[in-house]
């Protein structure tokens, strides 16, 4: 079946421009994940959802980052106000929400670059 | 302060021969890891998991070792292909967290030379 699926692959944007990034998990899985992954780093945690529900968003550096996922599926990830600081690899990725499941599935990533 | 800790940022190694990929962690609350594999452009594909209360699993040519002493663990590749040339990233997930949220390490890219 189809994987995760994630929007823009790429975007550039202006410092100060309001950004939005798209997220289609796998069909049916419970939970998603947000990761920044900055140039030569390992993906940090952003924020977790559970269906609708957002039990975590502790890693979101500040209040200009906002995630949602309204309906339980796809997920939206929007920065107000960009900052250079903000140019990063942005992954999403899903899984099945099992007890014991920790295996995630990440989608290939948007490339964002704030100029 | 790097939780999950790969020193190794390179790794070069002939085909057919074994890759061995480190990583060690810090937080003892940990009990289960991964191993996640990334090509350019791509994001990370699972590759092979442990959980703590095993010292070693194996799946085809993967094998993770857990020695939770030392709190370490190593992926081996045997035998090395061009193929699995390619950034190798280890996390760990606290089971008793709230949402198995994964820590990864900086990874290491593996470069396997014909």
């Amino acid at each position: 079946g189809a994987g995760v699926s994630q929007s823009p692959r790429y975007k550039v944007a202006k410092r100060g421009q309001d950004v939005a990034l798209r997220c289609d998990p796998i069909s049916g899985h419970v939970s998603l994940f947000w990761y920044q992954q900055a140039l030569g780093q390992g993906p940090e945690f952003l924020t977790y959802f559970q269906n609708e529900a957002q039990l975590d968003k502790s890693g979101l550096p500040s209040d200009r980052f906002f995630a949602e996922r309204p309906e339980g599926s796809v997920s939206t990830l929007k920065i107000q106000r960009t900052q250079q600081e903000d140019s990063a690899v942005y992954l999403c990725a899903s899984s099945p929400g099992l007890a014991g499941s920790y295996e995630q599935y990440f989608g290939p990533g948007t490339r964002l670059t704030v100029t | 302060d790097q939780q999950v800790k790969q020193n190794s940022p390179s790794l070069s190694v002939q085909e057919g021969r074994i890759s061995i990929l480190n990583c060690d962690y810090t937080n003892s609350m940990f009990d289960y890891f991964l191993w996640y594999k990334k090509y350019p452009a791509e994001g990370p594909t699972f590759l092979i998991s442990i959980s703590s209360i095993k010292d070693k699993n194996e799946d085809g040519r993967f094998t993770v070792f857990l020695n939770k002493s030392a709190k370490h663990l190593s992926l081996h590749i045997v035998p090395s292909q061009p193929g699995d040339s390619a950034v190798y990233f280890c996390a760990a997930s606290d089971s008793g967290g709230s949402n198995y949220k994964l820590t990864f390490g900086k990874g290491t890219l593996l470069t396997v030379n014909p």
